[in-house]
């Protein structure tokens, strides 16, 4: 059974940047699509972007000025970086599994992780 | 726009049946959907992916009682048998080209 674990801080500074990772066990990073996605109060799910296990990403157009994600695939892991960070920002973030190695739907996800963006 | 319109919010009683809606955006009523629950404090969980033809593909473990249908541009969940456990937040996800939307949720009460 695949898991994922998303880990880091749980407090941000505003204007600085948000690192979280994902922590994949019980199958390869290998030949998925994985994503972040996160959850806050005033706008529900919101999918942030993905990146396929080889490094191609593609991010929502409203964050991808600010957003990097990446891979290593030596760890089986892949990160989320949101520069710039505002209270806008604070939500729970997710990391799912592309499900039927598409990008576009998610077939298993992590419990979540609560960020807050606050001095 | 890509939008999809769910309920606030539903209830049914323990044993019974209830249908969730997912209403896409007129001018994708063709689209596919997927379906997650959420259990309060909990991440959500993949229930099924579901075509425009009926077709469909659930997550691991999802039991018998779910089941997908479709007519027009609206979507269904259907639950069946309801239990307890079932009293969670229902999302429908669908995607466009660089760009994937979530509905709203509905937030389903077991009675």
């Amino acid at each position: 059974q695949v898991q994922l674990q998303e880990s880091g801080p749980g407090l941000v500074k505003p204007s600085e940047t948000l690192s979280l990772t994902c922590t994949v066990s019980g199958g390869s990073i290998s030949s998925y699509y994985w994503t972040w996605i996160r959850q806050s109060p005033g706008k529900g799910l919101e999918w942030i972007g993905y990146i396929y296990y080889s490094g191609s990403t593609d991010y929502n157009p409203s964050l991808k000025s600010r957003v990097t994600i990446s891979v290593d695939t030596s760890k089986n892991q892949f990160s989320l970086k949101l520069n710039s960070v505002t209270a806008a920002d604070t939500a729970v973030y997710y990391c799912a599994r592309g499900g039927g190695m598409t990008w576009y739907y998610f077939d298993y996800w992590g419990q979540g992780t609560l960020v807050t963006v606050s001095s | 726009q890509l939008v999809l319109t769910q309920s606030p919010s539903a209830s049914a009683s323990l044993g019974a049946s209830v249908k969730l809606t997912c209403t896409l955006s007129s001018e994708h009523s063709n689209y596919a959907i997927a379906w997650h629950q959420q259990r309060p404090g909990k991440g959500p969980r993949y229930l099924m992916k579901f075509n425009s033809d009926g077709s469909h593909s659930k997550g691991d473990g999802i039991p018998d009682r779910f089941s997908g249908s479709n007519s027009g541009a609206e979507r269904y969940l259907t639950i069946s048998s309801l239990q307890s456990e079932d009293e969670a937040d229902y999302y429908c996800q669908t995607w466009g080209t660089g760009i994937v939307v979530f509905g709203g949720g509905t937030k389903l009460t077991v009675l």
